[in-house]
């Protein structure tokens, strides 16, 4: 009963590095979300996929790109990491995208960036 | 803008006794509010979700209220116990772009 899983959980970057962070889930969801989570600030939307095949800009997606691999998989790509990428970084997935839909979200990937 | 606002200053309380959180919003009333629940590191986990036109919503021991006229939304946990101690964040839909807008979360601490 994974739910939604992320890899990897920690992660060091050098500035200028790239990397590809993982999400899969098993729910036979539809949409799937990233986040980014800073201390003092609630969750933040990067981008999101409401259905496979289809991806779409959420509120700060400046140094990110996505790719829905299937309906399972969700992964976002840093090209070129900047310290101000230090975060932690959480994938999520709905049944579908609305306002009334639960989000299950995974136990995030936690990113620093020197 | 469409905002959540949540008292970011922990909340501490006793074991046994009935906590309550605040979740304020500005602009249009939301069709709906959800509750989630994050531990320290870990993701946020779903608990509650009510209706514009619902009032309260009741679970176990957990209630949520929904006030149009104060534009504020209660979180009680009656009866509250160490493990109940958490996060919880208050998340808002906007009307506009049809994406959640999560609270920056209320961090609430049970003493036993």
């Amino acid at each position: 009963n994974a739910g939604v899983t992320q890899t990897p959980k920690f992660q060091v970057l050098k500035t200028g590095q790239s990397m590809t962070l993982q999400c899969a889930q098993d729910m036979n969801h539809n949409s799937m979300y990233w986040y980014r989570q800073d201390p003092g600030m609630g969750l933040r939307l990067i981008y999101y996929s409401a259905s496979e095949g289809t991806t779409d800009k959420g509120e700060v997606p400046n140094g990110y790109n996505v790719s829905r691999l299937n309906k399972r998989e969700f992964s976002l790509r840093l090209e070129s990491a900047a310290p101000s990428q230090t975060s932690v970084y959480f994938c999520a997935s709905s049944d579908y995208r609305g306002l009334n839909q639960p989000q299950h979200f995974g136990d995030g990937t936690r990113l620093s960036i020197l | 803008s469409q905002k959540i606002e949540q008292n970011s200053e922990a909340l501490n309380i006793q074991e046994g006794k009935t906590a309550t959180l605040t979740c304020n919003y500005t602009n249009y009333s939301p069709a709906y509010l959800q509750w989630y629940r994050q531990d320290p590191g870990r993701g946020p986990v779903f608990l509650l979700l009510i209706r514009e036109n619902e009032k309260e919503k009741r679970k176990e021991r957990l209630k949520v209220t929904f006030d149009t006229t104060l534009k504020q939304s209660l979180f009680h946990i009656t009866a509250s116990q160490p493990a109940d101690s958490a996060t919880y964040l208050c998340v808002r839909g906007s009307s506009n772009t049809g994406k959640l807008i999560f609270g920056q979360g209320t961090t609430l601490q049970v003493k036993p």
